[in-house]
């Protein structure tokens, strides 16, 4: 069975740092992308980036270039995504979304929410 | 980079049909014939309904079909059952290898 599963739920101040993980099975992890997708509070879906695992060639939305770093290591099968200095703006959960040979994302990670507050 | 437009609600009585639109432009949904949708229940993740514009993955009931037609690309959900009361949100191929959402539908079943 394919899966991504993602790490815990974090509870972060501003300024502080975060990585968090996306760890796939049930398939070869070089094979397909994988995307990041934001949802902030009451709201929508919004494509953050990917990253191609094979060769960590990546592309980001331009509202989140140089804000987020999204990477992967190809030894345990994860992805990741991180934050060098977080905001209150980046209370969201974040969804970590195969790309099954075509552009379209067909399995989904749980989910991480991920908490800002001073 | 603009979210894709879509009505931000749409219902329909059990049985009966709807339809949700998603407005892009000539260099997403109009360019490419990679739009799909997604389904959400509160608290739960996405789940793909439609990729590229009409085919749907295995399970997915054959009440849920998809279309284009240049800028606009419409997901059609007919004989509307509970169970179907939901956010849905498109998605297309932008080119460069990136990617965009619509803004999202809530559909109720009256």
């Amino acid at each position: 069975e394919v899966q991504l599963v993602q790490s815990g739920a974090e509870v972060k101040k501003p300024g502080e740092s975060l990585r968090i993980s996306c760890e796939v099975s049930g398939y070869s992890f070089t094979t397909y992308w994988i995307s990041w997708v934001r949802q902030m509070p009451g709201k929508g879906l919004e494509w953050m980036g990917r990253i191609a695992p094979d060769d960590s060639n990546n592309n980001y939305s331009p509202p989140f270039q140089g804000h987020v770093t999204i990477s992967v290591d190809k030894s345990v099968n994860t992805a990741y995504l991180q934050w060098s200095s977080l905001k209150a703006s980046d209370t969201a959960v974040y969804y970590c979304a195969r790309h099954g040979g075509t552009p379209a994302v067909d399995i989904w990670g749980q989910g991480t929410m991920v908490t800002v507050s001073s | 980079q603009s979210a894709l437009t879509q009505p931000p609600s749409a219902s329909g009585s059990p049985g009966q049909s709807v339809t949700i639109s998603c407005i892009g432009t000539s260099s997403d949904v109009g360019g490419y014939n990679y739009v799909s949708w997604y389904q959400q229940h509160p608290g739960k993740a996405p789940k793909l309904m439609i990729y590229d514009v009409t085919k749907r993955p295995s399970g997915v009931p054959d009440r849920f079909s998809g279309s284009k037609s240049g800028n606009t690309a419409s997901l059609t959900v007919s004989g509307l059952q509970a169970e179907d009361e939901a956010d849905y949100y498109c998605y297309s191929y932008a080119g460069m290898n990136t990617y965009v959402f619509g803004s999202g539908t809530t559909v109720t079943v009256l």
